[in-house]
């Protein structure tokens, strides 16, 4: 079945460093790819997609890119702010089952100033 | 509405009692979806619902688990008989059929003590 592997964290960073969050799937055909984010106390919500390979999602400073070959779709951000701290979730939303999307564990992200 | 509702927010019950937890959707959206989030852990598939389709139960983890949703709008997810293990944060979300975007509400934290 499908499955979505991230990097575990917890993942600490100063404030302007640079960020990625490794993810890797495994999914039959060509399945759409997500990054949500949960903020403190809050509900998940989209970051970023890409629905076909060499698609670059970006949003808000953060870039991923889909990459069939490697079957990644890391997170990335050149310049992190306090406010990034959050949780970040990998996704993905295969083609061989209509609403069954599936999410890696999520990799919590804290920036000091 | 403006966002996915879920209500309670916060529910402490004791073993072996039932809860029902409720969602509803953004206006409009004719899928729905309930996860479970544990402590520390990444969202977790129960059910999901789309149109006047039977729903995919694949993941509910056992007959204590059931979900309905009437006049495919509001949805009721209900625990029978709860144990301490279902303690967790319950979250909703929804989205267009033909969009792969899920809309999340804030979740219900349930307590089992």
């Amino acid at each position: 079945g499908d499955s979505v592997t991230q990097m575990e964290g917890p993942v600490t960073l100063s404030e302007e460093a640079f960020l990625t969050i490794n993810c890797t799937y495994t999914a039959t055909g060509y399945p759409s790819l997500f990054w949500y984010v949960q903020y403190p106390g809050e509900g998940l919500q989209l970051l970023l997609k890409a629905t076909k390979a060499d698609d670059k999602g970006s949003n808000k400073g953060f870039e991923a890119t889909y990459r069939k070959e490697t079957t990644s779709f890391h997170l990335e951000k050149g310049s992190v702010q306090v406010s990034d701290s959050a949780v970040y979730f990998c996704a993905l939303k295969g083609n061989t089952n209509a609403g069954k999307s599936t999410f890696g564990d999520g990799t919590t992200l804290t920036v000091k100033p | 509405g403006a966002g996915v509702s879920q209500s309670p927010s916060n529910k402490v019950t004791e073993k072996g009692k039932d809860v029902e937890l409720r969602c509803d959707p953004i206006s409009g959206h004719t899928a729905l979806y309930w996860y479970r989030q544990s402590l520390g852990q990444g969202l977790e598939f129960l059910i999901y619902f789309q149109g006047n389709s039977a729903p995919d139960k694949s993941g509910l983890p056992s007959d204590r688990f059931s979900a309905e949703r009437t006049g495919g709008s509001v949805s009721t997810l209900t625990i029978q008989r709860t144990q301490q293990e279902d303690s967790a944060v319950y979250l909703c979300a929804s989205s267009l059929f033909d969009r792969n975007i899920q809309y999340f509400g804030a979740g219900t934290r349930l307590s089992v003590l």
